[in-house]
């Protein structure tokens, strides 16, 4: 069975702040991908990155970077000087890896960030 | 490029009816999976439907169902209401499923059972 676990429920930060996001999963698949999803009051599910289980590098988009580390089994999202439009619950989701597979995506409880000015 | 769209966007249903949702696709994109999202729960998978055939099911009982048309449009039905069916249920659809190919989600609809 799959499980992603967000253990942080809300976080606060003042506009500006840099701000870490942590997921940690569980999976007996040796090949999966990783997800991470934002939700903004609209409802709607953005897609932000998508990092299979073999390609451990760091990834940087802009002001946003993730941090995949197999040997903790985390994928963690920082925001760095962080503004009012991200704003918004962010989700890390878990995917079996075998490409003739269904589109299951496994979700974590989602961490609500809230920045303000 | 016209994204996922989901009717209605707001239902409200009585205990012991049944309610059908629609999601219609990005064009081109042949799977089409949906999500109940409760804030008890979280984002559950429901199902995906792939070619109108239902490719995988997630662990809801069976008074969820769904179904897809030959132009990669969906439906779902959820028979004998309960207020625990309260949710926001979200539909994704992808070119052709899988983890490879992203999946663009719709506003979902939002329901409530009284």
């Amino acid at each position: 069975a799959q499980k992603v676990t967000q253990a942080q429920t809300e976080i606060s930060v003042v506009e500006k702040e840099d701000v870490t996001l942590d997921c940690v999963y569980e999976t007996r698949d040796t090949t999966y991908y990783l997800f991470w999803y934002k939700q903004p009051p609209s409802g709607e599910l953005v897609f932000l990155i998508r990092r299979n289980s073999f390609d451990e590098q760091n990834e940087i988009s802009g002001r946003y970077s993730w941090n995949f580390q197999k040997s903790t089994s985390s994928f963690n999202f920082t925001i760095t000087a962080s503004q009012v439009v991200d704003s918004a619950v962010y989700f890390c989701a878990l995917s079996p890896g075998n490409t003739g597979t269904a589109s299951k995506l496994t979700f974590g409880t989602g961490t609500r960030l809230q920045v303000t000015l | 490029k016209a994204g996922v769209t989901q009717t209605p966007r707001y239902l409200i249903k009585t205990r012991g009816q049944q309610v059908t949702l629609s999601c219609s696709p990005i064009s081109g994109h042949r799977s089409v999976s949906w999500y109940q999202q409760t804030p008890g729960q979280g984002l559950q998978f429901l199902f995906e439907y792939f070619s109108e055939t239902q490719r995988n099911k997630g662990n809801f009982p069976g008074r969820f169902s769904g179904r897809q048309f030959s132009n990669s449009r969906s439906e779902m039905n959820v028979s004998t209401l309960e207020l625990g069916d309260s949710a926001l249920y979200l539909c994704a659809s992808s070119l052709v499923g899988g983890p490879l190919y992203e999946q663009y989600f719709g506003p979902g609809t939002r329901l409530t059972v009284t």
